[in-house]
């Protein structure tokens, strides 16, 4: 079952800040991040796995809420090249573990 | 290196006929996978490969055949297309599975319409 991704779009003037969520039913080891820009393949963000820390951007962060099965990508002072559509990929904790199952994506247009 | 590649970019068939979409990564990867992707639906697993000579069926499997021969090649195969899978279609590698810090890498993509 696919995570759920909320807001579904968003928009933002440079500078601006937002945060795009991920949720999911099942138990999750970890949660991929990746921004597909319009014509391009998906390119890596962030991973986080559970009681770990966190792998990927500089100007980028995100939380993992192990218990609620959720997490946030927090994109601060937003820049033109921010734009893109944001998809989260979940690991499941038990069977199936290799593969991820990602969200339908956040489209995110940051306007000058 | 040219990290993910895939062969066509862009391919029209006729219902009802076969084809092979390759994959090929130089960066010694395990693990490999098949997505397909179309509007609004985000990426949706086909088949996955952690290692040669394995496959598994992803999410979507129906339709669609796999072979890793080669550590480093990754074959999808339509044996009768249908208008259904027209789609967008992305190969990826990682080093291992999910549960370790190893991020995906995705080819360029092949664009498929099935008339």
């Amino acid at each position: 079952q696919q995570p759920v991704q909320s807001p579904q779009a968003v928009i933002l003037r440079e500078g601006e800040d937002a945060v795009i969520n991920c949720s999911s039913s099942k138990a999750l080891y970890s949660v991929h991040w990746y921004r597909q820009k319009h014509g391009e393949a998906p390119v890596f963000l962030m991973i986080l796995l559970k009681g770990g820390e966190q792998k990927g951007h500089d100007k980028i962060s995100a939380s993992f809420n192990e218990k609620k099965q959720q997490s946030s990508l927090y994109l601060t002072a937003s820049q033109l090249s921010y734009s893109g559509t944001y998809f989260c990929g979940t690991g499941a904790s038990g069977a199936g573990s290799y593969q991820l199952t990602f969200g339908k994506g956040t489209k995110l247009s940051v306007i000058p | 290196n040219a990290g993910v590649t895939q062969t066509p970019k862009f391919r029209v068939l006729k219902t009802g006929q076969s084809m092979t979409l390759l994959c090929a990564q130089d960066m010694n990867h395990e693990y490999m996978y098949w997505y397909r992707q179309d509007p609004g639906m985000g990426l949706r697993l086909i088949h996955y490969s952690v290692g040669e000579g394995t496959t598994a069926k992803g999410e979507v499997p129906d339709g669609y055949n796999v072979s890793r021969l080669k550590k480093q090649n990754f074959l999808l195969g339509l044996e009768s297309a249908a208008p259904s899978q027209t789609s967008v279609y992305f190969c990826a590698s990682s080093r291992t599975g999910t549960r370790a810090y190893n991020e995906q890498f995705f080819g360029p993509g092949t664009r498929l319409t099935v008339l």
